[in-house]
């Protein structure tokens, strides 16, 4: 059974679309996230959700909205799709504040956009 | 405000020769530390991590890590490796205070040379 599942795993688009990435985690954890890895490997947080609620919240473009229907799930919306969004996001998930930050990925979701 | 530097982008090794990768941080509260790879097409996977006790931590495929508090340094290191260690290895800090905030270092990626 997949800890931390996200779909799909590739997604290739043309500019200007709207696209929708879903995770969900199996773990009973408190906390998701939401990481874009760029083309150097770099990892940015974007976004951090503890039961339900936003308490991360990088400097994103409004574009992109995390959504949060139950603390299992984290969704991740971008609408308007620009070229620079290509990048591979990795959802995960830690215990939050009763743990110590250690983190469970999901396969990553890799974005394409044309 | 806290950071961690990953001072070696790329680092070719032969195989079955030793490894160290690099890790320093900066923070003024205390931390947790942890070491992610990531193997090609992956996602991240937790290699080791320093909670508390034994400052040097191992993991099941002869990775170990030393905890200095004076240096702030979190050193990777392998005494033999294999072409499968070839991956992306991420140092990561959690400060205690705040479970919820990751900071990743930049990457290094090793490359195992047969």
């Amino acid at each position: 059974d997949t800890a931390v599942s996200q779909t799909p795993k590739y997604l290739v688009t043309q500019m200007g679309n709207d696209k929708s990435i879903k995770c969900e985690q199996n773990l009973g954890h408190d906390t998701m996230y939401w990481y874009k890895q760029d083309s150097k490997k770099f990892l940015k947080i974007m976004f951090s959700y503890n039961n339900k609620e936003l308490i991360i919240n990088e400097t994103v473009p409004n574009r992109f909205s995390p959504k949060s229907p139950d603390k299992a799930h984290l969704n991740l919306h971008i609408n308007s799709l620009e070229l620079g969004d290509s990048a591979v996001y990795f959802c995960a998930s830690s215990l939050g504040t009763s743990g110590t930050g250690e983190l469970f990925f999901g396969e990553g979701s890799r974005l394409t956009v044309l | 405000a806290q950071s961690v530097t990953q001072l070696d982008s790329q680092v070719p090794v032969f195989e079955e020769a030793p490894v160290e990768l690099r890790c320093n941080y900066s923070s003024s509260v205390s931390v947790y530390l942890f070491w992610y790879v990531q193997y090609p097409n992956q996602g991240l996977q937790l290699l080791l991590k320093y909670l508390s006790g034994s400052t040097l931590v191992e993991s099941i495929n002869g990775f170990e890590a030393e905890f200095n508090k004076s240096q702030t340094s979190f050193h990777l290191r392998k005494p033999s490796v294999h072409i499968s260690d070839t991956a992306e290895y991420f140092c990561a800090v959690t400060l205690k205070t705040s479970y919820d905030k990751v900071i990743f270092g930049p990457g290094t990626s090793l490359s195992v040379i047969p």
